[in-house]
């Protein structure tokens, strides 16, 4: 099966600094990569996700870039600002009808953006 | 539109009795998932239904937990006999149909603590 390896798992920097956490994963079959937020206590939220027919999308200071001949993913935060601290966590899914949502998730990065 | 409502969200039980979480997906959504998040882990998939069908329960430990989605009502994650090790958050996430079925929109969570 598929597996999505990310890192670091923790990332402290200033605020107004980029953050970028790394995501590979196994499975060449894999063609929709999201990105969530979870912060402490909450629900995952979908910040930005990506398929396989492109390379990079952007949605104001995040982007998400995809190298499908590597086979990893990043995700890119820029200007950040405290309240981006929180676990992120990227996920990578396989085309097929009953494999739509079963995504794959890495371990999270623990986010946290200093004033 | 009230997204995809969990209850209970937290729930404490002792070893050896039942759990019994619910789901109802959010409105035009037909697609429910179930996942577990250990903790400090990311979320691990554990089963995909429609209404009345099991598409995928790959992710489903082999005994004690079973999981439905009735013609009415809520999606139902069941597990039955308790251990401590099954404390965890158990997260309920839901989708339209195929086209656009990877966009999963989650529940709050039910927290499920085993004495």
């Amino acid at each position: 099966g598929e597996n999505v390896e990310q890192h670091p798992s923790t990332l402290s920097v200033q605020e107004g600094d980029s953050a970028v956490i790394k995501c590979t994963y196994s499975d060449s079959a894999s063609n929709y990569f999201p990105w969530y937020k979870q912060e402490l206590g909450k629900r995952p939220q979908l910040i930005i996700d990506i398929r396989s027919n492109v390379g990079e999308k952007k949605d104001q200071r995040i982007a998400v870039t995809l190298n499908k001949t590597a086979k990893h993913f990043s995700l890119h935060i820029t200007e950040t600002q405290p309240e981006d601290s929180a676990v992120y966590f990227c996920a990578a899914s396989m085309r097929g009808r009953t494999s739509y949502g079963k995504l794959t998730f890495g371990q999270g990065t623990i986010l946290t953006v200093h004033p | 539109n009230a997204g995809v409502m969990q209850n209970p969200r937290h729930l404490v039980r002792r070893r050896g009795q039942e759990a019994r979480l619910r789901c109802s997906p959010m409105k035009g959504h037909s697609h429910v998932y179930w996942y577990r998040q250990l903790p400090e882990e990311g979320l691990k998939f554990m089963v995909y239904l429609q209404k009345e069908n099991i598409i995928d329960e790959s992710g489903m430990p082999k005994e004690r937990f079973s999981a439905e989605f009735p013609k009415e009502g809520p999606s139902i994650l069941r597990i039955q006999q308790v251990v401590r090790g099954d404390s965890a958050a158990y997260f309920c996430a839901s989708s339209q149909g195929y086209s656009g079925a990877n966009v999963l929109t989650f529940g709050a969570g039910s927290r499920l603590t085993v004495l």
